[in-house]
């Protein structure tokens, strides 16, 4: 189906493991972009993508690395989870820059023991 | 700093009243607003833009909000609220056309029946 899907949608692990999120999206969106959301501070941007093996840093980008070796897929990887890192992590993409609609994943819930 | 506040965190309306969800701004230049609506266990979706034109934008489910320069606000509103209508209600500002998405705490709206 055509979209944006991101797995798993729930994930529990412990302090100190890797974990990586994927996302993947069928419309060959040039922009893809990782959140968090976290209750009293809303969404917050993790990294985004312009392109292609083009990546940069959003407002959080600490503990987390991401990669784009192909258009549709933009997985985040947390290196050494922390208990600050639980939290519900939303993938969103779009055709170009700030100006055009974002559509986001499902999204994934992560608590981190 | 560029910022967008949700001055409510939570807004309660009886069920056909009119219902209003508050978002101020404060940036420079000429802003672009969002809303965008999350419901439970649900990525964000599209609601309306305001990039140019007519101050008064119509969005989706009924939807709409007025561009106010001189106030840097940017309510949403609905004639009539609907239960269907409760959900997560985000506000967004792009500073300027090459930005990224700043995104408020959101306010989480209740449609009592």
């Amino acid at each position: 189906d055509a979209g944006i899907t991101q797995s798993p949608r729930y994930k529990i692990t412990e302090t100190g493991r890797q974990v990586t999120l994927m996302c993947h999206q069928t419309w060959s969106h040039s922009y893809m972009f990782w959140y968090r959301q976290d209750l009293g501070h809303g969404l917050r941007l993790i990294y985004y993508s312009a392109a292609a093996d083009i990546t940069d840093k959003g407002e959080v980008p600490d503990g987390y690395v991401v990669s784009r070796s192909k258009t549709e897929n933009f997985p985040l990887t947390l290196e050494s989870a922390t208990r600050s890192q639980t939290s519900v992590y939303f993938c969103a993409s779009t055709t170009s820059g700030g100006l055009t609609t974002q559509y986001f994943g499902p999204g994934t819930r992560l608590l981190v023991l | 700093a560029q910022s967008v506040a949700q001055p409510e965190d939570q807004v309660n309306v009886a069920e056909g009243n009119p219902l209003t969800v508050k978002c101020t701004y404060s940036v420079s230049g000429n802003p672009y607003l969002f809303w965008y609506v999350q419901y439970p266990n649900r990525g964000l979706q599209f609601l309306l833009k305001y990039i140019t034109g007519d101050n008064l934008v119509k969005g989706s489910y009924g939807f709409e909000a007025e561009f106010n320069k001189s106030q840097t606000s940017f309510h949403l509103k609905k004639p009539s609220a609907l239960v269907s209508d409760s959900a997560l209600y985000f506000c967004a500002v792009v500073p300027n056309r090459d930005d990224k998405i700043i995104f408020g705490k959101g306010t989480r709206l209740h449609i009592l029946p």
